[in-house]
Order: structure tokens, then sequence, then C-alpha cells
């Protein structure tokens, strides 16, 4: 099982480009590496998920280095409502109850 | 319903009472997690589901947590003889497949055990 460590807080202002790493340094090669969010009082929401070097969608953006041995997740132009908790988030398609394991992610607080 | 859906959400017990907690996934959807959050920490596993077959357990606490989804749609998670130590909001989340695609969650039961 791949353990994840992030930073657990940050700052940003309205506007500002969010880049939050996540390492996982003993990732397996069947490995997906996801990013949920969470407000509170809600469950977590899927933002991204990748294997290798860079998936964007409408909302982030996933960096991954050629060893995998960590990701970036990017998010563009932040506003107040994106003030919430990232989670990282390893796991093989093949080790389900393994996929899903989330650590204690980071809080992302967005100032005005 | 278009989401996870759980009841009830919010729950009060005493110490010592049972109490079950109610998930309905998204129709369709082959796989069902249960989850624990503590305040201020991110969720623990607690169980996996594929249809109605429960292939992982391993993150119960204790025989006291019992889960079940007997037609492969709705789900319980029981606890029994609640502690103060089991206050805490319970998520549900299902995907569509058992490929490691996107979980929904819903928006938890928080139980608080008094």
């Amino acid at each position: 099982l791949a353990k994840t460590t992030q930073p657990i807080s940050m700052d940003s202002y309205e506007g500002q480009e969010v880049n939050i790493t996540c390492s996982h340094n003993n990732i397996a090669t069947n490995d997906y590496i996801t990013w949920y969010q969470q407000f509170p009082s809600q469950g977590p929401r899927f933002i991204i998920q990748g294997y290798k070097t860079k998936v964007t969608n409408e909302v982030a953006s996933l960096f991954i280095p050629a060893d995998r041995k960590s990701s970036t997740l990017s998010l563009p132009r932040v506003s107040l409502s994106d003030t919430a908790v990232y989670y990282c988030l390893v796991g093989a398609t093949d080790n389900y109850g393994q996929n899903f394991v989330f650590g204690p992610g980071t809080r992302l607080s967005v100032l005005p | 319903g278009a989401g996870v859906s759980q009841s009830p959400r919010y729950k009060v017990a005493k110490r010592g009472q049972d109490v079950a907690l109610r998930c309905d996934p998204i129709s369709g959807h082959v796989s069902l997690f249960w989850y624990q959050q503590a305040l201020g920490q991110g969720p623990e596993f607690l169980t996996y589901f594929q249809n109605e077959a429960q292939l992982d357990k391993s993150g119960l606490p204790s025989d006291r947590f019992f889960a079940e989804r007997p037609e492969g749609s709705v789900s319980t998670l029981k606890i029994q003889r609640t502690q103060q130590e089991d206050s805490a909001v319970y998520l549900c989340a299902s995907t569509l497949s058992d490929r490691g695609d996107e979980a929904f969650f819903g928006q938890g039961t928080r139980l608080t055990v008094v």
C-alpha cells in the first residue's frame, strides 16, 4: 500500500494558481493517482485521476513526473469557493479495498 | 435519485445502544464503500462490497461493526453496543464498476454517542 504525504495546510489568494504536491515514494506499477476535494459537512468529491505525465479536465490539472514518486494538483485561478480539504490517493484498480485510502489531506484556504 | 443517499443525516445514540445506518448508492453501481471520518481527519476505510459480496472488511474496528448489502444495492452499516469512540461521520461511496473509477460519496451520517 502506497503511503502519501501532503502539506497539512496552504493559503492562497483569489485569482492565483495553487499547486498541491503529494509524495508517494513507494507507488506500485499498477497504482493510479486520484485527487478528491471535500467541503465541510459533505462527502469527498472526485477531482481528477491520472497514471503518468499530465491530465487536464475542466477543474484542474494533474502533473506526474516520469518516476511517479510524486504528483502535483494544479488549480488555476482559485476562488473563495475552492477553500476545502484536498486528498491525494494512490491505489491499483485490481486491489480495490486499498484503492481508496485517504490520508489527512491538505487544507486549502483561499483568502480575498 | 441522482446521487448517493445516506440516512439518517444525524443520529444521537446513548452508549450501549445499537444503530443502523443506511446507504442508497447510485442505481447500477457495482461497488460500495463505507468510511468513518473523525473530526479533522481524513476518511478511514471500513469495508468494501462488490455487488452483494463483501470483499474487504479489514477496516472494521471491532466485531461490533457489521455491514451488509444483501441484494447488491442498498447497504446497511450496523454498530452494536455503541461506544463514545464510535462518534464520527460515516460516509458511503459507490462506483460504477470494480475498476478504480470515480467514487461518488454521500453526505454522510453524523453519529454522536452520549
